[in-house]
């Protein structure tokens, strides 16, 4: 157990909302990452942070933005949701024990209508 | 493109055998691959990775085989459990930057 829990778990929303996510972390990791998952696609990095205000892109990040203003939290947020954004959305940090283990969250399911 | 790739999406095997999951990866710009275990509604978990450099790491029932002439990697679980029934991602660490890329992974079943 990483320390890792994200919030909502689940959320429902329409298309054209702006949504935010929440990642939060106990354990002052420096690396923390968004992924999602989809059918067929496996996990595709959208953004990671590899400090407070250091972010970068990932592979999917159309659509989407990051803040990270504390060490423990690591916002997404998708600026006006379209139905292509409905995933499966998981936060994840890199590990003290290695510097390539990534250790990830529960998990927040997104539906957008 | 898809960097790294796993051809079956999905596997059945008995009690007590052998698991073989596979994994195939496009090119030598990765140092680490890793191997993640994920239940229903549950985040990936971590199960065993294997540095660029080695052929085989074993941890328990579970090793992982490195084949880097052919870019494949195999992921074997002896016995197989029931609670080994899972979706399976492989994953495989870029040298420069860092990042993990997954493949679509692999649903396992084992039947009692």
């Amino acid at each position: 157990d990483a320390g890792i829990t994200q919030s909502p778990r689940h959320k429902v929303t329409e298309t054209g909302t702006p949504v935010t996510l929440r990642c939060h972390q106990t354990e002052n990791h420096r690396y923390m990452y968004w992924y999602r998952q989809d059918p067929g696609h496996g996990l595709r990095l959208i953004h990671y942070s590899y400090g407070v205000k250091d972010t970068d892109k990932g592979e999917v990040s159309d659509g989407y933005s990051v803040s990270r203003s504390k060490t423990e939290d690591f916002l997404l947020t998708l600026e006006s949701a379209t139905s292509s954004q409905t995933s499966v959305y998981f936060c994840a940090i890199r590990g003290d024990r290695t510097f390539y283990e990534q250790y990830f969250g529960p998990g927040t399911r997104l539906t957008v209508t | 493109d898809q960097q790294v790739k796993q051809n079956s999406p999905s596997l059945s095997v008995q009690e007590g055998r052998i698991s073989i999951l596979n994994c195939d990866y496009t090119n030598s710009m990765f140092d680490y691959f890793l191997w993640y275990k994920k239940y229903p509604a549950e985040g990936p978990t971590f199960l065993i990775s294997i540095s660029s450099i080695k052929d085989k790491n074993e941890d328990g029932r579970f090793t992982v085989f490195l084949n880097k002439s052919a870019k494949h990697l195999s992921l074997h679980i002896v016995p197989s459990q029931p609670g080994d029934s899972a979706v399976y991602f492989c994953a495989a660490r870029k040298r420069q930057g860092g990042k993990l890329i997954f493949g679509q992974g692999t649903e396992l079943s084992v039947k009692p």
